[in-house]
């Protein structure tokens, strides 16, 4: 696609739930990142995910947050037994290898509710 | 670990009003610095950038200079429009870091006409 695709844009969920969030990288594109952004918080940064490289994690805030990236393309943010403090706009951004770090694009996000 | 602090908002400004938004950040190594900025229902675009120290980094009226000495990126525009409300983020990068973007906490900036 033209840009980074985030889906859904939109999700309610009820506190104990688990949610999955998605993002569609831009095609070629072998970086991905997740970020949060909350308010009062800016833009938290969660995992990154650097071709066939272990990815980096060590911006999750708990273990009831994880990220998979399945060849090399899609990326899916699971949170287990959602809580309130979860609510959060989720961004995804991609860019292509040895791109420099300004040449990120990123998605509109995924406004997560969790009530 | 490195971090980036900015100024609260919301920031409230008459059009045609000179705006400052004040960024400081800490890091151990040598960050490229950038000023990210997001309008309503839009994602995040790069303002500007500067990557050494004395560098000035500008784009659509904007500007900050990177000052090493006072570990500072500030963000000024002489004239500001309504058509800048947004949010803004400064953030800054480092090889240390793996690749990654560290962001501050956002400034929200209001233009009334």
């Amino acid at each position: 696609g033209a840009g980074v695709s985030q889906s859904p844009s939109n999700k309610v969920t009820e506190k104990g739930k688990d949610v999955e969030l998605r993002c569609d990288p831009i095609s070629g594109h072998t970086a991905l990142y997740w970020y949060r952004q909350s308010l009062g918080q800016g833009l938290e940064f969660l995992i990154y995910f650097q071709g066939n490289s272990a990815p980096d994690k060590s911006g999750l805030p708990s273990d009831r947050f994880s990220a998979e990236r399945t060849g090399g393309s899609v990326s899916t943010l699971t949170i287990q037994r959602t809580q309130q403090e979860d609510s959060a706009v989720y961004l995804c951004a991609s860019r292509k290898a040895g791109a420099r770090l300004e040449k990120l694009f990123f998605g509109s996000g995924t406004q997560l509710s969790v009530l | 670990g490195d971090s980036v602090t900015q100024m609260e908002g919301p920031v409230t400004l008459s059009e045609e009003a000179f705006l400052t938004i004040n960024c400081t950040y800490t890091a151990t190594g040598y960050p490229s610095l950038f000023w990210y900025v997001q309008y309503p229902g839009e994602g995040l675009q790069l303002l500007l950038k500067a990557t050494k120290a004395d560098d000035k980094g500008s784009n659509k009226g904007f500007e900050a200079t990177y000052r090493k000495e006072t570990t500072s990126f500030h963000l000024e525009k002489g004239s500001v429009q309504v058509s800048d409300s947004a949010v803004y983020f400064c953030a800054l990068s480092d090889q240390n870091q793996g690749g990654k973007l560290i962001f501050g906490q956002g400034t929200e900036l209001s233009v009334k006409p």
